[in-house]
């Protein structure tokens, strides 16, 4: 069965070093999403994506945060220049596109540690 | 965005009860999704609800969409301790698509 997978499972990082977060979507899947999920927290939303460009973002994606689809598999979530309170559980999704495509396959996710 | 309550919020069983948790926002939902997510791993869906008042099950799952769009359960029937995990519910109310999602319910089950 396909699946989202997502490298690394874990980035240990420095404060104000920046990140990219990689996951390649299932194949045929066209909208994008970036979660995120603090210890012991709920699952955030971050950002969509489709066709080629954000179809919406939270307020938790502000301008340290980019994304991008760099090739025809990649999905990648860039953080510029990290702080202490972006370590966090990364989860990319991805959703296949028709009426009843609303059903959003989440990849294992990264484990992001900033120090 | 909106709020989604989850209740309980853990649950300690033993192995071959029934559990019964559930879902509620102050504003209507498109779609409910119920996820299950174990340590270290992301959330996989069990269920996903359209249509206000469906009942769909899902082997020993059985999830329901409220009539009023604003609340959902999800019974899980003869548990195993394979059960183990955090149970989320996510929906959304717009065309984007964002999930938002409760808090969880975390359910432990003893052999």
């Amino acid at each position: 069965e396909p699946e989202v997978t997502q490298t690394p499972s874990h980035q240990v990082t420095q404060m104000g070093q920046e990140v990219i977060l990689r996951c390649v979507p299932i194949s045929n899947h066209l909208y994008f999403y970036w979660y995120r999920q603090i210890l012991g927290q709920k699952v955030e939303f971050l950002v969509s994506f489709y066709n080629n460009e954000i179809s919406e973002k939270s307020e938790i994606f502000d301008d340290q945060f980019s994304v991008e689809r760099p090739d025809g598999s990649n999905f990648t979530l860039k953080i510029r220049s990290t702080k202490l309170e972006d370590s966090a559980m990364y989860f990319c999704a991805s959703r296949k596109p028709g009426l009843a495509g609303d059903e959003q396959f989440f990849g294992p996710g990264t484990r992001l540690t900033v120090l | 965005g909106q709020q989604l309550n989850q209740s309980p919020q853990s649950m300690f069983i033993q192995e071959g009860e029934d559990v019964s948790m559930n879902c509620t926002s102050s504003s209507i939902f498109n779609t409910w999704l119920w996820y299950k997510q174990e340590p270290g791993e992301g959330p996989v869906l069990l269920i996903a609800l359209y249509k206000a008042g469906e009942l769909t099950s899902n082997g020993r799952l059985t999830a329901q969409f409220g009539i009023t769009r604003k609340d959902s359960f999800l019974n899980i029937s003869a548990s195993i301790p394979s059960d183990v995990g955090i149970y989320f519910c996510a929906g959304h109310s717009n065309s984007g698509y964002a999930l938002n999602f409760g808090k969880g319910t975390s359910l432990l089950v003893t052999p």
